[in-house]
């Protein structure tokens, strides 16, 4: 049974699209976040949310919109994709936010043609 | 903000020890953590160390924190093919428990 599991594990798709990465968890965790990782391996927060509410929000193009139905879930998603959006993109969940014990999905791959 | 750099890649034999070092650069880091990644999975928590620590130890696990030098180091003792795997570093600037991550450190077991 995972934990953290996200949608689609890999997306190639063309510059200008609009696609959409899904991410569920079943821990019972009442935030998520959601973490880039660059080609260069950096591993960089983009967006935190505790109990559906937005509590991080990095330096993001605003084409990123993540959506919280509820705290089992938060989505991300993306408006007119640039190449250099290409990245894997990690969702994670802990128990609260005065936890660094957080609970990474798989990951899930973009390319940007 | 918090930057968090450790060493690409590490070589060692199956049986010996090994060390990953990191370095961050915010000195009001309250909690330092060591994150393991197997191919195809998740980040997963290894262990963590609170800031008025120097040394923590967890089974094969070592983590020395040097405050001071803000540097940290994770050893494993009698390492195993098992171990192979990216090890990231992160810390969670004062305030805050969010990690911020190194790039990783690929640690490659030879039998």
């Amino acid at each position: 049974d995972t934990a953290v599991s996200q949608t689609p594990k890999y997306l190639v798709t063309q510059m200008g699209n609009d696609k959409s990465i899904k991410c569920e968890q079943n821990l019972g965790h009442d935030t998520m976040y959601w973490y880039k990782q660059d080609s260069k391996k950096f591993l960089k927060i983009m967006f935190s949310y505790n109990n559906k509410e937005l509590i991080i929000n990095e330096t993001v193009p605003n084409r990123f919109s993540p959506k919280s139905p509820d705290k089992a879930h938060l989505n991300l998603h993306i408006n007119s994709l640039e190449l250099g959006d290409s990245a894997v993109y990690f969702c994670a969940s802990s128990q609260g936010t005065s936890t660094g014990e957080l609970f990474f999905g798989e990951g899930s791959r973009l390319t940007v043609l | 903000g918090e930057d968090v750099e450790q060493s690409l890649f590490l070589s060692v034999r199956e049986g010996d020890s090994s060390v990953i070092n990191c370095t961050y650069t915010d000195s009001s880091s309250t909690y330092l953590y060591w994150y393991k990644q197997e191919p195809g999975a998740g980040l997963q928590l290894l262990t963590y160390i609170f800031s008025n620590m120097d040394m923590k130890q967890d089974q094969r696990l070592t983590v020395l924190l040097n405050k001071k030098d803000k540097h940290l180091s994770l050893r494993i003792a009698d390492t195993q093919t098992g171990d192979s795997a990216i090890y990231f570093c992160a810390a969670a600037p004062g305030g805050s428990y969010i990690p911020t991550f190194g790039r990783g450190t690929s640690l490659i077991v030879h039998p």
